[in-house]
């Protein structure tokens, strides 16, 4: 089945720093989405792509779906303490095809030092 | 309405007995979505509703998971004998069509552990 990779796998940085993960699939995606997740809750949606080489941003949050379709990043500016958790990254459709269902990567565990 | 609901928050059960976990959806939303969530990964999907008809249930782990929707509105997922590999976070999620994938609200959950 589809796979996406998803790297770091953790990062420990200072407040203040700014942040990169992305997210590789040998899959073409039709949707790239970004959540985040605290300990003992669901994700939450951060960002959502659609469309080849979009750049959106949502505040300190900025993301890209690549333009080969199997790729995106996420950046996060001036880190804070209430970044700190897991964040991953999801993709719908494409070569794979039929569920209406997100596959996710493992997760990039975001933690920082003050 | 105060987002996707889960219950129970946490279940114990004994190897070899059927649990059922459920899920009620923000109340506008017609898409129901069942996730699995074991330690260190990702969310798996397992499977889908839209209104009361279930779309894909091919991703299921086993024939021991099913789930329902009978009138639309709640679902409930059901494993039958538990193995201890079934322990795990199992997250519901709803959208509509209206919304798109800002409208995809994930539950908190249900950590069933199996002993």
């Amino acid at each position: 089945g589809q796979q996406l990779n998803q790297s770091p796998q953790s990062m420990f940085i200072q407040e203040g720093e700014d942040v990169s993960m992305n997210c590789t699939s040998s899959s073409i995606f039709n949707t790239w989405l970004w959540y985040k997740q605290d300990p003992g809750e669901g994700p939450v949606l951060l960002i959502a792509l659609y469309k080849a080489g979009e750049l959106t941003s949502n505040g300190r949050l900025t993301a890209q779906f690549g333009i080969t379709r199997k790729d995106s990043f996420l950046n996060i500016s001036a880190s804070i303490p209430s970044d700190v958790g897991i964040y991953f990254c999801a993709g719908r459709g494409g070569s794979g095809g039929g569920a209406d269902g997100l596959t996710f990567g493992k997760g990039t565990h975001l933690i920082i030092q003050p | 309405d105060t987002g996707v609901s889960q219950n129970p928050r946490h279940k114990i059960t004994k190897r070899g007995q059927n649990v059922t976990f459920r899920c009620d959806p923000i109340s506008e939303h017609n898409r129901l979505y069942w996730y699995r969530q074991t330690l260190g990964q990702g969310p798996e999907f397992l499977t889908y509703f839209q209104n009361e008809a279930q779309l894909e249930k091919s991703r299921l782990l086993s024939d021991r998971f099913s789930a329902e929707r009978p009138k639309g509105s709640f679902s409930t997922l059901e494993i039958q004998r538990t193995e201890q590999g079934d322990s795990a976070m199992y997250l519901c999620a709803s959208s509509s069509d209206r919304e798109g994938y800002y409208g995809y609200t994930f539950g908190s959950g249900t950590r069933l552990t199996v002993v």
